[in-house]
Formats: structure tokens, sequence, C-alpha cells
């Protein structure tokens, strides 16, 4: 059984660019959850996929945007980087969308923004 | 909006000897509760979760966690660590003012002196 892998590991961008970070979810999951841990602190919620639609979204603008496919692994999109947006981006699959579902998560993609 | 405190960004324990990690929530309405733990380089792992039922939930690797409803905490505990127990830990809630999305402590770094 595949767990959860994330491309690429490490990224260097700079202000205003953009940026693609990718999400293969474990074999038979079917929801793909998004994080984003700054350093030192706990992750933060972004956005969820289930089924190839958005099924919840947390307090993050609409330059944070998502596509889930349809062997359902994931995209996660930034567009117009701030340097605030270095973290690690983690991504989680689960079977089902719902809330007591086990997330089971990736090693993470490290982005810094200069 | 919900909120998770973890207390203690750090705490160092000797080889052998018991741990608590504390974790408090300030919403007491229908949670669910979860502690993760993340090894050097590698994805989040699930140690245990709180859905209902009996307060004391037994996890892996030996950890298990109490629902404690009037103080509205889910402390962690083990009775002896190991150095393999090396990581940071972090607690998790979910209720309907999150739409049932994690929100997550800020972690706290288990560290073992031999």
């Amino acid at each position: 059984e595949t767990g959860v892998t994330q491309s690429p590991t490490h990224l260097i961008k700079t202000r205003g660019q953009q940026v693609t970070l990718r999400c293969s979810s474990q074999s038979g999951h079917n929801t793909v959850s998004w994080y984003q841990q700054a350093l030192g602190q706990g992750p933060q919620f972004i956005f969820q996929y289930y089924r190839e639609e958005e099924n919840g979204r947390g307090n993050f603008p609409p330059r944070f945007s998502g596509l889930q496919f349809p062997n359902y692994s994931s995209e996660l999109n930034v567009n117009a980087l701030e340097l605030d947006d270095s973290a690690l981006y983690l991504c989680a699959s689960s079977f089902g969308g719902g809330s007591t579902d086990t997330q089971y998560f990736g090693p993470g993609t490290r982005l810094t923004v200069l | 909006a919900q909120s998770v405190t973890q207390l203690d960004s750090q705490v160092p324990v000797f080889e052998e000897a018991p741990v608590e990690l504390r974790c408090n929530y300030s919403s007491s309405v229908s949670v669910y509760l979860f502690w993760y733990v993340q090894y050097p380089n590698q994805g989040l792992q699930l140690l245990l979760k709180y859905l209902s039922g009996s307060t004391l939930v037994k996890g892996i690797n030996g950890f298990e966690a109490e629902f404690n409803k009037s103080q509205t905490s889910f402390h962690l505990r083990k009775p002896s660590v190991h150095i393999s127990d090396t990581a940071e830990y972090f607690c998790a809630v979910s209720d309907r003012d999150s739409n049932y999305q994690l929100i997550w402590g800020a972690g706290t770094k288990l560290i073992i002196k031999p």
C-alpha cells in the first residue's frame, strides 16, 4: 500500500511568483486536505477536496486554489506569492470527507519565498 | 471560535520516566479530539482520537489520553518513554463551529534524555 506522497520536497520562489504543489493520495482514499504549517506553529487548514469537489475551506485568500483529479491526486496553487507564504505545506488523504475519518499525511513540501 | 492551547512548547524527560503532554481547548460543545505525532522529516501520524464513549482513549505506541469535558482538556500520557518517542506532538480539535475541520495546537516537542 503506497502512502501519501508530495512533490517537490523543497521549493524556492520569489515574491509575486506562482507555485503548484502536488499530492498523491493513499490508495483507496477519495479525500484530500491541504494544510499550511508555519515554523513553530501547528498546521492551519487551507481546504479539502472530496470526490473532485471543494468540501470546506479555511481562512485563506482566493489566491490559494486547488484541484482534485479523477484519480484523487490533488494540486495546491498559490498565486502572487508573499513572504508570509513561506511554510511547510502538508497534504493529507482520507477515505470519506467526514470529520471523524483518520487523515494520513504526506511528508510535506517546504516552500521558501524570497 | 474554537482554539487549542498546548501549554508546553518543550517537555524534557528522562528515558523510562512517565510523561504528560497537556492540551486544552476553548469550546466544549460536541468536540472530536485528536493527538498526532510528527517524527523528524516524516509526516504527521495519528496517535489516538476521541469521538464518543469512554473518556480514556488508548492509542498506538503505549500512549493514552483522557477527555475531561469540565476542564476542556485532552492530556496525553505515557507511563514510560523511550528514546524513539522523541518527536513533536500536536493536539487537534474539530467541532461544528469549525465545520468539523481540524483546529491545531502549536505542538509540544518531547525531548528524551538518556
